[in-house]
C-alpha cells in the first residue's frame, strides 16, 4: 500500500539547534514527495517538493530511495518554525491524483 | 498570490441537520478536493473532482456526502444528516493541472478550512 509514515508526533528542540523531522514512505514506482506546514490552525502550506530541490525558510529534504525516506532538515531552528509538519505523497492513478498525508509532527522550538 | 477561500470559517449545527460548506478554488485551477481533519488526527482525503464529476472518493465519502460545482467559481461539500463524528475541520483544495510527473502544476493548494461542530 502507498503510504507515508511520520514516526514522531511531537518534537521539541531549542532555538539554534538542528532539527530533523522524519518521513518514510511506501510507494511502488518513482515517488514525488511533499512537505506541508500548518502554523497554528492556519491552512496547509506547501513547504517544499523534492522534485524542485529548493530550500525554503532554511529547510531542505532529500529523497533517499534506498531508505525510502524524505526527512526534513534545518541546521538552525527558529522559534517561528514551531508548527505542524506533514509529509505527503500522491497516490492513486489518473490526472486527479490526490495526496495522502502522514500523521504529522508537531515541532516546538524553545527559546 | 491567489488563494483558495472557504466559508464559513466555523459552523455549529445540530445532529441530523444538513450542512453546506463552500469553497472558491483558485481561478485557473481545474482539479478540486475536499479533505477533513478530525481534531488531533491526520488530514484525510474525501473526494476529488474534475470536469464536473467526481474523479475519486475515499471510503469516508459515503452517501451522506455530495459535492457540486454549481457555477464557474464555487465548489461545495454537502453533508446530509450530520452526525457527531462529522465534527472536523474541512479543507478545500485545488490544483492547476492534471498530474504529470515532475510537473510544476502538481502542487495542491489548500484553503484555511471550515471548522464544523456537530452538537
Amino acid at each position: 500500500a502507498q503510504r507515508v509514515t511520520q514516526p514522531e508526533k511531537l518534537l521539541s528542540v531549542f532555538k539554534g539547534a538542528p532539527v530533523e523531522l522524519k518521513c518514510n514512505y511506501s510507494y511502488s514506482g518513482s515517488p514525488e514527495l511533499f512537505w506541508y506546514v500548518q502554523y497554528s490552525r492556519q491552512r496547509l502550506q506547501l513547504l517544499l517538493r523534492h522534485i524542485s530541490r529548493e530550500s525554503i525558510k532554511g529547510f531542505t529534504a532529500d529523497l533517499n530511495k534506498g531508505e525510502t525516506s524524505f526527512h526534513l532538515k534545518k541546521p538552525f531552528a527558529q522559534e517561528e518554525d514551531s508548527a505542524m509538519y506533514y509529509c505527503a505523497l500522491p497516490i492513486s492513478s489518473g490526472s486527479a491524483r490526490q495526496l495522502t498525508f502522514g500523521s504529522g509532527t508537531q515541532l516546538t522550538v524553545l527559546p | 498570490e491567489p488563494e483558495v477561500t472557504q466559508t464559513p470559517s466555523h459552523q455549529v449545527t445540530q445532529m441530523g441537520q444538513e450542512v453546506i460548506l463552500r469553497c472558491v478554488p483558485i481561478s485557473n485551477h481545474l482539479y478540486f478536493y475536499w479533505y477533513r481533519q478530525i481534531l488531533g488526527q491526520k488530514v484525510e482525503f474525501l473526494v476529488s473532482f474534475y470536469n464536473n464529476e467526481i474523479s475519486e472518493k475515499s471510503e469516508i465519502f459515503d452517501d451522506q456526502f455530495s459535492v457540486e460545482r454549481p457555477d464557474g467559481s464555487n465548489f461545495t461539500l454537502k453533508i446530509r444528516s450530520t452526525k457527531l463524528e462529522d465534527s472536523a475541520m474541512y479543507f478545500c483544495a485545488s490544483r492547476r493541472t492534471g498530474w504529470r510527473s515532475g510537473g510544476s502544476g502538481n502542487t495542491i493548494y489548500f484553503g484555511e478550512g471550515s471548522w464544523l461542530t456537530v452538537v
